[in-house]
């Protein structure tokens, strides 16, 4: 079956820095990413939509400048999430599918800002 | 906003057969239903699709009317390990957007 990862599983940062965030689709070729934050006990919410080879598409609410998207090949997306604070702490989680119908996700990544 | 809605949580014994509805009041012709099931600190994890009637794999059956505002998915026989976050969604969309979740418990 379709496998993604992401890495790392999980970071512990400082307030004002920058984590990077890599999903990886395995096994096959995805042009569409999408990226989601939980928080406990919270459904998933989607941020945005990670697009190959041109400019991420952002849900509302979500800083584009904060959290940077960058798709530069059909099996790696990157989210940075810039200068992070305590409130970004989450659990991040990517997918990924061959068709618009089936979305596989990726193991997910606990963020924790001190 | 969510397209789906389904029960806040379930509480089940072991052995039991689990039906868990959801309602798909706003599927699009072209829209899948798709089940996941998430585990604490896990992504989702797929575990059925289907467009129309009854589609069965190894781990569940998924029953879908024919005027697809509902579905429901079945668990046969629940173990402790059965105890998740099950989701259901209307896919192939342009994006997944995910409710709230049905939190299924598991019970000895």
């Amino acid at each position: 079956g379709a496998v993604v990862s992401q890495h790392p599983s999980r970071v512990i940062c400082k307030s004002g820095t920058s984590v990077k965030i890599e999903c990886r689709s395995l096994d096959f070729q995805a042009t569409t990413m999408f990226w989601y934050r939980q928080f406990p006990k919270q459904s998933l919410m989607l941020m945005a939509t990670s697009n190959e080879g041109s400019k991420a598409t952002y849900e509302q609410g979500v800083e584009k400048d904060k959290f940077l998207i960058n798709h530069a090949s059909l099996t790696l997306s990157t989210l940075t999430v810039t200068s992070a604070h305590p409130e970004d702490s989450s659990f991040y989680i990517c997918s990924a599918g061959t068709t618009a119908d089936t979305q596989y996700f990726g193991p997910g990544t606990r963020l924790t800002v001190l | 906003l969510a397209k789906t809605t389904q029960p806040i949580s379930m509480d089940s014994y072991e052995g039991q057969e689990v039906n868990i509805t959801c309602s798909h009041n706003n599927i699009a012709t072209n829209d899948y239903i798709t089940w996941y099931q998430q585990f604490p600190s896990q992504g989702p994890r797929f575990i059925i699709q289907g467009y129309k009637t009854k589609v069965t794999n190894e781990v569940a059956s998924l029953f879908i009317p024919a005027d697809r505002k509902s579905s429901t998915l079945s668990l046969p026989r629940v173990s402790l390990s059965d105890t998740a976050v099950y989701y259901c969604l209307d896919t192939g969309g342009f994006k997944t957007i995910f409710g709230a979740g049905t939190r299924l418990f598991v019970k000895a």
